[in-house]
């Protein structure tokens, strides 16, 4: 079945350091594809979003591209602030039984430190 | 604006205690979702429903049940609560009415059973 895959955690990086967190995919068709992120204690909340291969989501200075042909969605940044400390899943949704619904990955925590 | 709102944000419950978890949108969004999320796992789908009247089982439904009697709320009853159980639970909602829309999360339940 449809599915994501990501980078095990967790990824401790100092400020203004450069920060990839890959995701793969496995989907049947051309997906969308999601990156969220979860701020201690707080729900999930969308970070970026690519519709289609090649498109680019960017949001807070985070982007991530659809690359079709290694079926990934590797979420980046330039330079991480201790504010981006969170949880950043990358998500997939599919269609089943005639219902969209989303697949998340495990989860990838990122600690900042100054 | 308040989203999808949870209560309670905390519990403590006695192993074999029942309870419900409450789950409420007011963007009139069609499906609804609960997930739990533990440590190295990510978010495993519990049960979800695509309208009211309609529930369906996600990938760990055993021990939780759901019903949705109106668009706004989306309960989830553990019947007789076991250690297992303790995770942290995440109500999310959605639109079905676009091709692609994102997911929306509560801030999310802690429960701990003794």
């Amino acid at each position: 079945g449809d599915s994501v895959t990501q980078m095990e955690g967790p990824v401790t990086l100092s400020e203004e350091a450069f920060l990839t967190i890959n995701c793969t995919y496995t989907a049947t068709g051309y997906p969308s594809l999601f990156w969220y992120v979860q701020y201690p204690g707080e729900g999930l909340q969308l970070l970026l979003k690519a519709t289609k291969a090649d498109d680019k989501g960017s949001n807070k200075g985070f982007e991530a591209t659809y690359r079709k042909e290694t079926t990934s969605f590797h979420l980046e940044k330039g330079s991480v602030q201790v504010s981006d400390s969170a949880v950043y899943f990358c998500a997939l949704p599919f269609n089943s039984g005639g219902y969209q619904k989303v697949t998340f990955g495990t989860g990838t925590k990122l600690q900042v430190i100054p | 604006n308040a989203g999808v709102t949870q209560t309670p944000k905390f519990q403590v419950l006695k192993t074999g205690q029942s309870m419900t978890l409450q789950c409420a949108q007011d963007m009139n969004h069609e499906y609804m979702s609960w997930y739990r999320q533990d440590p190295g796992m990510g978010l495993r789908l519990i049960h979800y429903s695509v309208g009211a009247g309609i529930t369906d089982q996600g990938e760990v439904p055993n021990g939780y049940n759901v019903s949705r009697s109106t668009t706004e709320d989306f309960p989830l009853r553990l019947l007789s609560a076991a250690p297992s159980q303790t995770s942290v639970y995440f109500c999310a909602s959605k639109s079905t009415q676009a091709r692609i829309t994102e997911a929306f999360f509560g801030q999310g339940t802690r429960l701990t059973v003794v």
